[in-house]
């Protein structure tokens, strides 16, 4: 069946580095999205990987790993502004979308 | 560019009333937007997508009556929640796609949402 796993919730502090993991197991692959959510606002796009590798976009990174079912996002000189929800998402061999929960990130001073 | 709107941004109604809620993209042209609901500390639910011109196709679960979806034209949908119940309070979200190959979408580029809250 399908099924995206992250953690529920992370703290981190600001200046540090924080990694959000994602797992997934779904019908097919063509492709993982990271999206930012701040609370009660609509999500905004970060990154997207089909290829296994690092793509790195200013302070925010994004890891694919199709043989393992796994990707991970990668926030560096963390800030308070990045406090928010992050979500992983699948797309399926059916062009399906599917979400994770979504992780949220806390970031204390 | 990609920019999406929704309007209203909340909205407050009675039981038993309707609410439309549209969804417009201003700057590029939509051929497939999604419909999602979210409650509170939960993630994403797709309810709909909508292709111009054509039905809906609804989520497992998903009223099609009750949630009534119309994609008139390239830069607008509109989804209107008929006969509305307190239990229909969330916050609903569209999002457009610029082209779609079997549904695929590169990225979805989302509304800022609309937070209904029936009394």
């Amino acid at each position: 069946g399908q099924n995206i796993d992250q953690p529920t919730e992370m703290t981190a502090t600001e200046g540090a580095i924080v990694q959000i993991n994602c797992t997934y197991q779904t019908s097919g692959f063509n492709g993982l999205f990271w999206y930012q959510q701040h609370a009660g606002e609509a999500p905004t796009f970060l990154s997207y990987n089909v290829l296994d590798g690092l793509e790195e976009k200013g302070r925010f990174s994004s890891f694919l790993s199709r043989s393992k079912g796994y990707s991970y996002l990668l926030l560096k000189e963390l800030q308070m502004k990045d406090s928010a929800s992050y979500l992983c998402a699948v797309i399926e061999s059916n062009y399906q979308l599917i979400w994770g929960a979504g992780t949220k990130l806390i970031i204390k001073p | 560019g990609a920019v999406v709107s929704q309007h209203p941004s909340r909205v407050i109604c009675k039981s038993g009333t309707s609410v439309k809620i549209e969804c417009r993209s201003l700057d590029f042209q939509a051929t497939t937007m999604f419909w999602y609901r979210q409650f509170p500390k939960q993630s994403l639910m797709l309810m709909a997508t909508s292709n111009e011109g054509s039905k809906a196709t609804y989520e497992q679960g998903v009223e099609k009556d009750k949630f009534l979806i119309n994609h008139a034209s390239l830069t607008l949908s509109t989804l209107t929640v008929t006969s509305a119940h307190p239990e229909d309070s969330s916050f609903y979200i569209c999002s457009a796609t610029t082209g779609t190959s079997g549904g695929f979408s590169y990225e979805q580029y989302f509304g800022p949402g609309t937070r209904l809250t029936v009394t």
